[in-house]
């Protein structure tokens, strides 16, 4: 247990919706990253929020966004859906560090259906 | 660019017998660390072994060590005396220092344990 949790679990939704993810961090953690995960694939890096600020974006669309709260929980915001947004979502807690050691905790994963 | 390649999609290890999953990386930047994650089916990614660029001995935990070769730029997961519960995809990721918080995952190696 990692003490990372997102919800919901399973998402079906539908090309041109919107959808909203979830995630609670450990506490004391400063940051949040999110991933896209295709299947079969390594997950991809979409961004980090730290101290409730961008900080650090991939390869990803605008229609793709996010927040962080003062709380430890953060959301991921995914626009316009297209098919190939369906992945496992996958959000990663951990403390902005100035070394190369920087332990990620992953929840378990919000798996997202386009249809 | 930064970039992780794993080139073996499946292997197959006797159980209480030793495998080594492969991993080699690109960067440019000195300051680097490798990490080693499990991910079972449920797809909660579960951190097993971090090795920093500047470490000088192989970084160990339990079964697991890390055959780090830095001329070679290849970050190799031996993992010993397998177990049946080790049977899940192996993601090598790595996090450069200088390029923010994000990690570069590969596509993964999966893994079976035979009985």
């Amino acid at each position: 247990e990692t003490g990372v949790t997102q919800s919901p679990t399973h998402l079906i939704k539908t090309r041109g919706q919107q959808v909203t993810l979830r995630c609670s961090s450990q506490s004391g953690h400063n940051t949040v990253s999110w991933y896209q995960q295709a299947l079969g694939q390594g997950p991809q890096f979409i961004f980090q929020y730290y101290r409730e600020e961008e900080n650090g974006r991939g390869n990803f669309p605008p229609r793709f966004s996010g927040l962080q709260f003062p709380n430890y929980s953060s959301e991921l915001n995914v626009n316009a859906l297209e098919l190939d947004d369906s992945a496992l979502y996958l959000c990663a807690s951990g403390i902005l560090a100035k070394s190369s050691y920087n332990e990620q905790f992953f929840g378990p994963g919000t798996r997202l259906t386009v249809l | 660019a930064q970039k992780i390649t794993q080139t073996q999609p499946g292997m197959f290890v006797q159980e209480k017998e030793a495998v080594t999953l492969d991993c080699t990386y690109d960067t440019s930047d000195p300051s680097y660390g490798l990490f080693w994650y499990k991910q079972p089916s449920s797809g909660e990614m579960i951190f097993l072994i971090y090795q920093g660029s500047y470490d000088q001995q192989n970084a160990t935990e339990g079964r697991y060590s890390l055959n780090f070769q830095k001329a070679r730029k290849s970050a190799n997961l031996v993992i010993s005396a397998s177990q049946l519960g080790d049977s899940a995809m192996y993601f090598c990721a790595m996090r450069v220092l200088n390029t923010g918080n994000q990690f570069y995952f590969g596509t993964g190696t999966s893994l079976t344990v035979i009985p």
